[in-house]
């Protein structure tokens, strides 16, 4: 079965820690996305990958990196910098016509 | 669970009844709309779409209705089950290059048995 993978599901984080979310796809979709979800918002765009090795900014990108080095794969690295990271983070993919998104079952984080 | 809904708007039908969740969208030049349905901890999940060239498309159950003249878009869910019950989000997109889905709020849909 095709679909987008993330882990884990569950992540806790120290103070001034990096942790890297994970994010799997087999759809052979070649758009990747990261969004984060805070309660009684919608969800916000960190980064996006059209294409392995191209990433762009979303809106919210200050204190997370990602990497697209294969199709399949585009983990999310939330870095020392992000200073309010406990939130459900989302994982998404697409074809290149972005004709409705695929999303992973979400890593909540939790700094502790 | 994930408190996805907090705060957000709620709905609150009684099982078996119609619901109808609204949502007005930012960009006139968007032209192509997406419904997510997301239960408490999971990932949303794709619903029903519509293109701007329609103004109603019917799944099973589900009916999405698009009035671009005030830039509002609502699903309608027949005979409402408690299985119903989660956060809706409605999305937009420009399409093409600037295609990335731009996403609403949500609303919180209760079903009362």
């Amino acid at each position: 079965d095709g679909g987008i993978t993330q882990s884990p599901k569950y992540l806790f984080r120290k103070e001034g820690q990096n942790v890297t979310l994970s994010c799997e796809q087999n759809l052979n979709h070649d758009a990747m996305y990261w969004y984060r979800q805070d309660p009684g918002q919608g969800l916000r765009l960190i980064y996006y990958s059209q294409i392995v090795n191209d990433f762009q900014k979303g809106d919210i990108a200050e204190g997370y990196s990602v990497s697209r080095e294969k199709k399949e794969s585009f983990p999310l690295t939330v870095t020392s910098a992000q200073k309010n990271p406990t939130a459900f983070y989302l994982c998404a993919s697409s074809t290149v016509n972005r004709a409705g998104y695929t999303f992973g079952s979400g890593t909540r984080l939790t700094v502790v | 669970g994930e408190s996805v809904g907090l705060h957000l708007p709620t709905l609150s039908v009684q099982e078996g009844d119609n619901s109808i969740i609204n949502c007005a969208y930012s960009n006139s030049a968007s032209d192509y709309f997406i419904w997510y349905k997301q239960e408490s901890g999971k990932g949303p999940q794709f619903i029903i779409d519509i293109r701007s060239n329609m103004d109603k498309r019917q799944g099973q159950r589900v009916t999405v209705l698009l009035n671009k003249t005030v830039k509002h878009l609502s699903l309608q869910i027949a005979a409402t089950q408690p299985g119903d019950s989660a956060v809706y989000f409605c999305a937009e997109s420009l399409g093409g290059s600037q295609g990335n889905l731009i996403f609403g709020k949500g609303t919180k849909l209760s079903v009362k048995p």
